[in-house]
């Protein structure tokens, strides 16, 4: 079964806005991931975010992680129509398990 | 971070016939992957592809139905076999080492 919970399953803003997409999960966890998915083939590795950081960034992104309420979120700055595409967050161990992602439509 | 090299890109298949896909990392790696992505969904594991030994399957996927090999630390395959068209599904491989996950390109099945 799938670890975590992405929402909104579906998101479209206009081109310029920040993008906002949340996830949670269920068990304890050592790291979290974000991945991309363009048009549903390879997936790019955006990020990891470790247990014990709480915020970390690159260039336009900006992922938090909150082991209390087994949640993090990734927010995309400044939204470009390439930012278009799905994303997931995923963790584990010895595997990694995927959420169920979000699809994110940007607007010209 | 390791490079998969996944083949076919995409396939369509006669129900009842199987298809192997490949995949082969440009170093050794530890631990390999394979999902599957149905039809605007997220990834599923299918199983962990073990060198040397079975592979370690999730629930709900059996070895009789998705064949896995795994003959070295570089190359996997998964067979999709006895193919209906609830198969039809995107198929990728995952490696794992010491600079994290690489995923490859994806295998676009269509069964009809």
């Amino acid at each position: 079964s799938q670890q975590g919970e992405e929402d909104p399953q579906a998101l479209s803003i206009q081109e310029g806005e920040n993008a906002t997409m949340n996830c949670s999960y269920k068990t304890s966890i050592n790291n979290l991931q974000w991945y991309r998915q363009n048009s549903g083939r390879g997936l790019v590795h955006l990020i990891l975010i470790r247990s014990n950081e709480r915020e970390k960034h690159s260039g336009r992104l900006r992922v938090t992680l909150d082991t209390s309420k087994k949640s993090s979120s990734l927010l995309i700055t400044a939204s470009r129509a390439a930012d278009t595409a799905s994303y997931f967050c995923a963790s584990g161990d010895d595997k990694i398990i995927f959420g169920k992602g979000t699809r994110l439509h940007i607007l010209p | 971070s390791a490079v998969i090299s996944q083949k076919p890109s995409r396939d369509i298949c006669q129900r009842g016939t199987s298809l192997t896909i490949q995949c082969q990392v440009d170093s050794q790696v530890t631990m390999m992957f394979w999902y599957r992505q149905q039809p605007g969904q997220s990834l599923t594991l299918i199983a962990t592809a073990n060198q040397g030994s079975e592979a370690t399957y999730e629930s709900g996927f059996v070895i009789d139905k998705f064949p896995i090999s795994r003959p070295n630390l570089t190359f996997s395959t998964l067979t999709v076999s006895n193919m209906s068209p609830e198969d039809s599904s995107i198929y990728l491989c995952s490696s794992f080492n010491l600079y994290g996950y690489t995923f490859g390109s994806g295998t676009r099945l269509t069964v009809v």
